[in-house]
């Protein structure tokens, strides 16, 4: 069965606090991913990753870092917490390839609060 | 101009009602489009992929007409149990022609089935 894990449900940071987010797959997957979900906008993406140690920025990278040293894990890194960071964290994997059907498996998300 | 763009509803709707979502999409080289459905504080999860030819599972039927960018997805008989958000999701290459399984959600639209 596959499955996506984060490290967290919820999380209280401080502003100004660096914050590590982390996601581990199972399925072997070479592509994963790092959203935010946010009321009226949906889920954005913030990075994504098609390989170990690769990495590529997604639409709203700013404020945010990340780091894959293992296939299976994909961390999200704040930099410096601020208050409009707090949200909810998704995290995804799928499988390999340049084909369709690129499902995604989401894993159950972190809300974090950032006060 | 939002990349995907769907129904703001809320939808409320009785049991045994059929409920069309609709969804738009910006751009004109997207290759792949999906429906995904998310309950209350859960992850997201696939529902159906769209073809152009549309395609149908069950109570549920998804069509794509790829020259007005435009989805759509049909709900029958709806049961309490279709409670839930559905994300309209699509598939963009980048300029060069590859996606490493990028995906765009809409913001999504809230349906509420009741007694």
């Amino acid at each position: 069965d596959v499955k996506v894990t984060q490290s967290s449900r919820y999380l209280v940071k401080r502003t100004g606090e660096k914050v590590f987010l982390e996601c581990v797959q199972d399925m072997d997957h070479e592509n994963m991913f790092w959203y935010r979900q946010d009321p009226g906008l949906g889920l954005r993406l913030i990075y994504f990753s098609y390989d170990v140690k690769m990495k590529e920025k997604g639409d709203i990278p700013e404020g945010y870092s990340v780091s894959r040293e293992k296939k299976e894990r994909f961390s999200l890194i704040l930099e410096s917490a601020s208050t409009n960071q707090t949200s909810m964290y998704l995290c995804a994997s799928s499988e390999p390839g340049r084909l369709p059907p690129y499902e995604q498996y989401f894993g159950p998300g972190t809300r974090l609060t950032v006060t | 101009r939002k990349e995907v763009e769907q129904d703001p509803g809320p939808f409320n709707v009785p049991e045994g009602a059929t409920v069309a979502f609709n969804c738009t999409y910006s751009n004109s080289a997207s290759q792949s489009f999906f429906w995904y459905r998310q309950d209350c504080r859960k992850e997201p999860k696939l529902l159906m992929s769209v073809y152009s030819s549309g395609n149908e599972d069950g109570r549920f039927t998804a069509q794509l007409n790829r020259a007005s960018q435009y989805i759509s997805l049909l709900i029958r008989d709806s049961k309490l149990s279709d409670s839930a958000t559905y994300l309209c999701v699509v598939n963009m290459a980048d300029q060069g022609g590859t996606s490493y399984g990028k995906l765009t959600f809409g913001q999504g639209t809230i349906l509420t089935v009741h007694p």
